[in-house]
Parts: C-alpha cells; sequence; structure tokens
C-alpha cells in the first residue's frame, strides 16, 4: 500500500528534451508538493498544490510546469532539460489542519540525470 | 539568514548510546512546527518526530525525542540507544503558520549520523 508513489524512480536524458514525472498520493491528502535535492542533499520546496490549486511557486524557472490533474495527482513537467536540473526530485502530501501536526509524506524520489 | 541551521555536517556515535543532533531555527512568527527527517542511503524522506512552538511538552516517539528550547529558538533531536539502521541523513525543517494551504517546508542542510559498533 504505496502512500505517496513517483514514477519513474531513475529518469536519464539529453540536454533540451523534455521530460515528466508523476506523482500519485492514496492517503485523501488536499495538499501536494514538489521539492528538488541538489547533489549536496540540500532540499528545497518548488511547488505547492491544494485541492489542485496552485498555492506555492518559489523562483523555479518556467521551464517547470507543475500540473494537478485532481487532488490525488500531481505531475511536473520540464521542457528544455539543462545540466543543473539533474537532481532528486521528491513528491510530498500533507493533510491541512487548523492545529497538529501537518507531517508531510514523502515519495520514493526521481533521480533526474541529464547529460 | 538561514532559517534553519544544522550546524554537524557528520557525527559519530556507538551501538546503544545516545545522540543529539542540533538544530536552531529562526522566524518571527508565533506559530510554527518543528520537524525532523530521516534520510536512509536508499533515499526516502521518513518522518520522525514534530514539535509545534506551542505544545508545552516535548515531543518523544519511541527512541526519538525532541529537545524543544523555544527562547533559545533550538529543536535538537535525540536518539537514545542507537541502532546500526539509525545511520542516515537526519534534517530537520520548519514550517511556518499554523492555518492557511501555504504550508512549505524549510530544511536545513543536514546531519549525517553513522552508527558504528
Amino acid at each position: 500500500d504505496t502512500a505517496v508513489s513517483q514514477t519513474p524512480k531513475y529518469l536519464v536524458t539529453q540536454m533540451g528534451n523534455d521530460k515528466s514525472i508523476k506523482c500519485e498520493q492514496n492517503l485523501g491528502h488536499d495538499t501536494m508538493y514538489w521539492y528538488k535535492q541538489d547533489s549536496k542533499k540540500f532540499l528545497k520546496i518548488m511547488f505547492s498544490y491544494n485541492n489542485k490549486e496552485l498555492i506555492i511557486n518559489e523562483t523555479v524557472p518556467n521551464r517547470f510546469s507543475p500540473k494537478s490533474p485532481d487532488k490525488a495527482h500531481l505531475n511536473l513537467h520540464i521542457n528544455s532539460l539543462e545540466l543543473g536540473d539533474s537532481a532528486v526530485y521528491f513528491c510530498a502530501s500533507s493533510r491541512e489542519r487548523t492545529s497538529g501536526s501537518y507531517e508531510q509524506y514523502f515519495g520514493p524520489g526521481t533521480r533526474l540525470t541529464v547529460t | 539568514a538561514q532559517k534553519i541551521t544544522q550546524t554537524q555536517p557528520g557525527m559519530f556515535v556507538q551501538e546503544k548510546e545516545a545522540v543529539t543532533l542540533d538544530c536552531t531555527y529562526d522566524t518571527s512568527d508565533p506559530s510554527y512546527g518543528l520537524f525532523w527527517y530521516k534520510q536512509p542511503s536508499s533515499g526516502e524522506m521518513i518522518f520522525l518526530i514534530y514539535q509545534g512552538s506551542y505544545d508545552q511538552q516535548n515531543a518523544t516517539e519511541g527512541r526519538y525525542s525532541l529537545n524543544f528550547q523555544k527562547a533559545r529558538k533550538s529543536a535538537n533531536l535525540v536518539i537514545s540507544a542507537s541502532q546500526l539502521g539509525d545511520s542516515a541523513m537526519y534534517f530537520c525543517a520548519m514550517r511556518e503558520g499554523y492555518t492557511g494551504t501555504a504550508s512549505k517546508l524549510t530544511f536545513g542542510t543536514g546531519t549525517r549520523l553513522q552508527v558504528t559498533l
């Protein structure tokens, strides 16, 4: 029973290509996120969607376009891939509450390598 | 300024000993939450423990406890009775604000913990 799943797990592609990463959560959460983890293991938020609406867009190049067809899915499309896009991309989800823990559950990550 | 600071890039601990991983944070928001995540070499991010800014007691989850010192803005993770399987990267993270939908986590740079025999 995978809670947050991502496909593919590994993605190797050439510069200039366009690629997509898919994310699905079966936790019934209403908020989903994309994070990028660079080669130094630093994790940074890219996007957040709540009920299919874009909430956070953290100065990410517009080559990156998230799409949320429904609140259980959040896909990431990347155009014109560059060497610097090589990283691990994590999808996460959480349930919004008025108090208490808001832990985010992470997917297994997608390791993107641009050559 | 860094919002989350983890000053220990690497730590060693012997099996069965306790270890403290440091985390300090910076926020002017009175409502915030602090989280610790574990990332083993397999790469997944595993939620460990949460502390809310208004929580009166330090959070505990099994062998994990959070030493929350609000005035010093620190939220150190204590792992008791370390096990070999605890070897991993540990990330401290903060969420600012309790309500609303802009619930991004800001992460520290991580501490790599190595448990030795």
